[in-house]
């Protein structure tokens, strides 16, 4: 079935520093593609998304690029804040569009 | 505009128990699912809906039942409370344009002891 799997954590950065967190996947066909992202205490919530291979999904400094060749929708951000301290997690649209697969979540932490 | 509403937010069950945790959204989506959520496990799909009268098992939908008599409304059942089953709760809902975009209740912390 349809998987996803992350990098394990904890990513522990300091600020400014460049950010990478690896996502690749399993499924059947081109699935769209999602990262969201949880703050503390709080729910989840949409970072960005990609549809199709070679899209690039980006937001609030954060991109990730569609990778049909590596299976891969890797999280990048070039230099993270304390405020950017959260799980991550990656995540694939089902083949019928109709419910998300996560994968484990990736915790950042950055100090100042 | 109160997307989408999970109740209760806490909880304390004894094995054995059951209950219904409630989950409502108002924006007319067509499809709903529930996930939990454990610390170094990320979310994992328990079942989900697809309409009203339509569900399906996701990952891990043992212990667990669920119905859609209404598009509104997909509550999720605990028949018999397992400490398995201690957990963080989410409902979601998913429009079926523009594709993925889980809107998210705000969660429920379930304690089976």
């Amino acid at each position: 079935g349809d998987s996803v799997t992350q990098m394990e954590g904890p990513v522990t950065l300091s600020e400014e520093a460049f950010l990478t967190i690896n996502c690749t996947y399993t499924a059947t066909g081109y699935p769209s593609l999602f990262w969201y992202v949880q703050y503390p205490g709080e729910g989840l919530q949409l970072l960005l998304k990609a549809t199709k291979a070679d899209d690039k999904g980006s937001n609030k400094g954060f991109e990730a690029t569609y990778r049909k060749e590596t299976t891969s929708f890797h999280l990048e951000k070039g230099s993270v804040q304390v405020s950017d301290s959260a799980v991550y997690f990656c995540a694939l649209l089902n083949q019928a569009g109709t419910a998300l697969i996560f994968g484990k979540g990736t915790t950042l932490s950055v100090s100042s | 505009n109160a997307g989408v509403t999970q109740t209760p937010k806490f909880q304390v069950l004894k094995t054995g128990q059951s209950m219904t945790l409630q989950c409502a959204q108002d924006m007319n989506h067509e499809y709903m699912s529930w996930y939990r959520q454990d610390p170094g496990m990320g979310l994992r799909l328990i079942h989900y809906s697809v309409g009203a009268g339509i569900t399906d098992q996701g990952e891990v939908p043992n212990g667990y039942n669920v119905s859609r008599s209404t598009t509104e409304d997909f509550p999720l059942r605990l028949l018999s409370a397992a400490p398995s089953q201690t957990s963080v709760y989410f409902c979601a809902s998913l429009p079926s344009r523009p594709p993925g975009e889980l809107f998210f209740g705000e969660g429920s912390r379930l304690t089976v002891l």
